[in-house]
C-alpha cells in the first residue's frame, strides 16, 4: 500500500497568513498514464471532505486561487495564502494513482 | 447541483448486516465511478470500496474483501455498500462520494453489542 505521511499534524496561523502542508507518499505517484493522482481535501468541522486540489495543482470547480498545489514523484505541497476564517479545518491529502487509495492522517489548521 | 445523500446506517449487533444506500442527483450518474469512503471517530480518512461507472469493476480495501459488496442501480441513480459479518472495527462514518470529487453528508454505522 502506498503510505501518505503529512506534516505537520497540526498548525496555528493569523489571519490574513500563509501555510504550507506537505505530503510524501512512500512510492511515485506517478500512474502508468502519466498523470499524478494526488489530491487536497479540507474537512471543516462536522462537515465531510471537499476536494480543494486534484492531479496535484489542478483547483477543483469553485475552489479560491489562494490554494495552490504543486509537487512531483513523491513529494507534495498545498499552500494557502491571505488565510481567512473559513479555512479552518483538516486538510487531507490523498492519492489515487493505485488501490488501495491511501490518505495522509490530516494536517489541523487553527486560525489565532 | 450535485447531491449525494446516504442512508441506511445504525446501531447493529458483530456478526450482523447492514446495506447503506447513497442517492445521487444533480450529475449523469451512470457516466462516473463512485466509491465508498469511511471515518472511524476521531480518526481520518479510509477509503471501502470503489465500482466502475457501469458496474462492472470493483475495488475494496484488504480488511472488508468478503464481507462487503459495493453495487449501483444506474436506472435509479443510487449507490450500494452491503455490509456482511460486520465487526467493531467497521463503526464508522460512511461517506458516499463521486470519484471522490463529490462527497456526501455522510452517514453513521455503530457495530457494537
Amino acid at each position: 500500500d502506498v503510505v501518505m505521511t503529512q506534516t505537520p499534524v497540526s498548525m496555528s496561523v493569523s489571519l490574513g497568513g500563509q501555510v504550507s502542508i506537505s505530503c510524501r507518499s512512500s512510492q511515485s505517484l506517478v500512474h502508468n498514464n502519466g498523470n499524478t493522482y494526488l489530491s487536497w481535501y479540507i474537512q471543516k468541522p462536522s462537515q465531510s471532505p471537499q476536494l480543494l486540489i486534484y492531479k496535484v495543482s489542478n483547483r477543483f470547480s469553485g475552489i479560491s486561487d489562494r490554494f495552490s498545489g504543486s509537487g512531483s514523484g513523491t513529494d507534495f505541497t498545498l499552500k494557502i495564502s491571505r488565510v481567512e476564517p473559513d479555512d479552518l479545518g483538516v486538510y487531507y491529502c490523498g492519492q489515487g494513482t493505485q488501490y488501495p487509495l491511501t490518505f495522509g492522517s490530516g494536517t489541523k489548521l487553527e486560525i489565532k | 447541483e450535485v447531491q449525494l445523500v446516504e442512508s441506511g446506517g445504525g446501531l447493529v449487533q458483530p456478526g450482523r448486516s447492514l446495506k447503506l444506500s447513497c442517492a445521487a442527483s444533480g450529475f449523469t450518474f451512470s457516466n462516473y465511478g463512485m466509491a465508498w469512503v469511511r471515518q472511524a471517530p476521531t480518526k481520518g480518512l479510509e477509503w471501502v470500496a470503489t465500482i466502475s461507472y457501469d458496474g462492472s469493476s470493483t475495488y475494496y480495501r484488504d480488511s472488508v474483501k468478503g464481507r462487503f459488496t459495493i453495487s449501483r442501480d444506474n436506472a435509479k441513480s443510487t449507490l450500494y455498500l452491503q455490509m456482511d459479518s460486520l465487526r467493531s472495527e467497521d463503526t464508522a462514518t460512511y461517506y458516499c462520494a463521486r470519484q471522490l470529487d463529490y462527497w456526501g453528508q455522510g452517514v453513521m454505522v455503530t457495530v457494537s453489542s
